[in-house]
């Protein structure tokens, strides 16, 4: 079966523009999960959502991150104003639900900020 | 809080050697861990996870890890190393198995022939 998918895979853009990542579950997953990977911190939780609601924002750096779920599938993490320490790899996963333990992951977007 | 640390940042090993790869984790309650595989410009991969069941754990490719509560480890062994098994690794852990995921700093496996 289709497993979790993000787009784009790579976006490169300027520093001070926004940009908006997707990220599809697997269908039927109520958990979805945004994480980021950079050589300097390594896996970084940012937001878990549990349907629609974020029960837990507390990895989101700054308020220039914020992410919403719509319809309890797709979800879209946005970055206002994007500086040069917001290039890495932002990973998407969801799972069955909050209790299910096992969290799959999508091939992640490689965000690069010039 | 939870934490974990993976000992070696770097492992390498010849083929059809012994691969263990360390992962030391913190809890103040009982942990659900598991191993995940990156291969180059992918995702993580699940290889197995710990959820109280057993304390020996198998998993997928042959790999398989001990939980020790004692030394509150999850060490992850495969007996024999395949050129295949090159890659990064990371241990994890969840409170409960409730939302976020804590991982560690990963350990890259390079495996000579």
């Amino acid at each position: 079966g289709a497993g979790v998918s993000q787009s784009p895979s790579n976006k490169v853009t300027e520093k001070g523009k926004d940009v908006e990542l997707r990220c599809d579950p697997i269908s039927g997953h109520t958990a979805l999960y945004w994480y980021r990977q950079s050589l300097g911190q390594g896996l970084e939780f940012l937001i878990y959502f549990q349907g629609n609601s974020a029960p837990d924002k507390s990895g989101l750096p700054s308020d220039r991150f914020s992410a919403e779920r719509t319809g309890g599938s797709v979800s879209t993490l946005t970055i206002q104003r994007t500086q040069q320490e917001d290039s890495a790899v932002y990973l998407c996963a969801s799972s069955l639900d909050g209790t299910s333990h096992t969290q799959y992951f999508g091939p992640g977007t490689r965000l690069t900020v010039l | 809080a939870q934490s974990v640390t993976q000992l070696g940042s770097h492992v390498s090993v010849s083929e059809g050697a012994l691969v263990l790869l360390r992962c030391n984790y913190s809890s103040s309650v009982p942990p659900y861990l598991f191993w995940y595989v990156q291969y180059p410009n992918q995702g993580l991969q699940l290889l197995l996870k710990y959820t109280s069941a057993a304390t020996l754990v198998k998993g997928i490719n042959g790999f398989e890890a001990e939980f020790k509560k004692s030394e509150t480890s999850f060490h992850l062994t495969k007996p024999s190393a395949h050129m295949s098994d090159a890659a990064e690794y990371f241990c994890a852990v969840s409170e409960n198995g409730l939302g976020r995921l804590y991982f560690g700093r990963g350990t890259q496996l390079t495996v000579w022939p």
